[in-house]
């Protein structure tokens, strides 16, 4: 079975300082990961993904993750944030043997940025 | 464009009306997704399609019905709306089954009164 949890619903942070968004994931199989973000009233875009290369993935917009299997994690980092990174992240898992198209949503977490 | 585009962007229903949902993607991916956002609820899956005339319930299919004629398209039906259907409804594509990421439209607001 394949699981993904969000461990933070809501993060705050404060411009220019980091920014960790954490995910943890439970999937039978070796797993292909993936963060989208979601803007207010638009739709969800992909940021990076995970698909059994290098562990450390970067991707758009100064973001990057990485995949620790002994940790079962796919945390998303940025070194500084930006007011334009407020929006929803979701943390996606994908793997052999799952159902519903294999295509499994962690709950999403809320990032604030203050100026 | 290539890309997968929804239509309408917003709509507006009475309740027991029937309202289709068009979903239309250019890059002939084999899987297609139907999704509703809900506040607390995050995405909840309502249908997928493997492939066309292949379609396959999800977590919430109740009172929504899907087609697939077409690899292109994945129209999404309410045979007689309800206003707990009121949500943004997204879809999305993607090329495989594994390792592939979807791809997801703009999304459409429907709204049941």
């Amino acid at each position: 079975a394949q699981s993904v949890t969000q461990l933070d619903s809501h993060v705050s942070v404060s411009e220019g300082t980091p920014v960790l968004l954490r995910c943890n994931y439970s999937s039978s199989y070796s797993p292909s990961l993936f963060w989208y973000v979601q803007h207010p009233n638009k739709g969800l875009q992909l940021l990076l993904k995970y698909t059994s290369a290098a562990t450390l993935v970067k991707g758009i917009n100064g973001f990057e993750a990485e995949f620790k299997k002994s940790e079962t994690s796919f945390h998303l980092t940025k070194p500084s944030a930006h007011m334009s990174d407020a929006a929803e992240y979701f943390c996606v898992v994908r793997s052999y043997g799952g159902s519903q198209g294999n295509l499994i949503f962690g709950k999403g977490t809320k990032l604030s940025v203050k100026p | 464009d290539a890309g997968i585009t929804q239509s309408p962007r917003y709509k507006i229903t009475e309740t027991g009306r029937q309202v289709t949902l068009m979903c239309h993607q250019t890059w002939s991916h084999s899987y297609m997704f139907w999704y509703r956002q809900d506040l607390g609820h995050g995405l909840r899956l309502i249908y997928y399609s493997a492939a066309a005339d292949i379609t396959d319930k999800g977590e919430v299919p109740d009172g929504y019905v899907v087609s697939r004629s077409k690899t292109e398209n994945f129209p999404l039906t309410l045979e007689s709306a309800t206003r707990s259907q009121t949500s943004v409804y997204f879809c999305a594509s993607s090329e495989g089954q594994f390792n592939t990421e979807a791809f997801f439209g703009q999304g459409t607001r429907l709204t049941v009164v």
